[in-house]
């Protein structure tokens, strides 16, 4: 079974536009931590934040907020007034501390059009 | 924040050969470094968990002859593809983790930081 499961494979949106990036996660660790990353056609995977599993504050950075529900495993990422920046592939990511290994999302492609 | 380095950014090389990649951790030392193959259009894939001084845990499907790791010192993990072939081409991302410790000596979580990754294409 997916660990991780990122829906939409590909969103599309005008530029100036919220959106938002679904995580659904599978675990049966009590401490765990979730991440979302970002990867922009360089290739180089680029940190946006980590949250674990005893924390479930919504987080807001910028233009970024995230939405962490335990009791729907959910760990959604919303970005408001998108840019053409914001193109990109997201991936959300688990880490069991049981399994001390990071399993990835298969990653949301995100196109911002101007 | 810790910096992970890879070397070489990118190699094109012919079938047969070999090729060694390089991470590195530039400003700390990681007792564990993780490797992870990503195809294009695709996620990232764990191939394998690299512990310094014993040998690496691969994840099941990886050829563990064919994906040799060494990771000999706390700041160097190698990943050496032997005898590439054109299914070989991907992009390949190491990570290195720190693990968060209060003064106290508890655990307060590990970090993983990414390298930059190689990408590899065998002709």
């Amino acid at each position: 079974a997916q660990k991780v499961t990122q829906a939409q494979t590909e969103i599309s949106v005008v530029e100036k536009e919220d959106v938002t990036l679904d995580c659904v996660y599978e675990t049966r660790d009590t401490t765990y931590y979730l991440f979302w990353y970002k990867q922009p056609p360089s290739g180089e995977l680029v940190f946006l934040i980590r949250r674990n599993s005893f924390d479930e504050q919504n987080e807001i950075s910028g233009r970024y907020s995230w939405n962490f529900q335990k009791s729907t495993s959910s760990f959604n990422f919303t970005i408001t007034a998108s840019q053409v920046v914001d193109s990109a592939v997201y991936f959300c990511a688990l880490w069991e501390t049981s399994y001390d290994k990071v399993i990835f999302g298969p990653g949301t492609s995100l196109s911002v059009i101007p | 924040g810790a910096v992970v380095s890879q070397h070489p950014s990118w190699v094109i090389c012919k079938s047969g050969t070999s090729v060694k990649i390089e991470c590195r951790s530039l400003d700390f030392q990681a007792t564990t470094m993780f490797w992870y193959r990503q195809f294009p259009k695709q996620s990232l894939m764990l191939m394998a968990t690299s512990n310094e001084g014993s040998k690496a845990t691969y994840e099941q499907g990886v050829e563990k002859d064919k994906f040799l790791i060494n990771h000999a010192s706390l700041t160097l993990s190698t990943l050496t593809v032997t005898s590439a072939h054109p299914e070989d081409s991907s992009f390949y991302i190491c990570s290195a983790e720190i693990s968060g410790r209060l003064a106290g000596g508890d655990v307060i979580g590990n970090e993983q930081f990414f390298g930059p990754g190689t990408r590899l294409t065998v002709l």
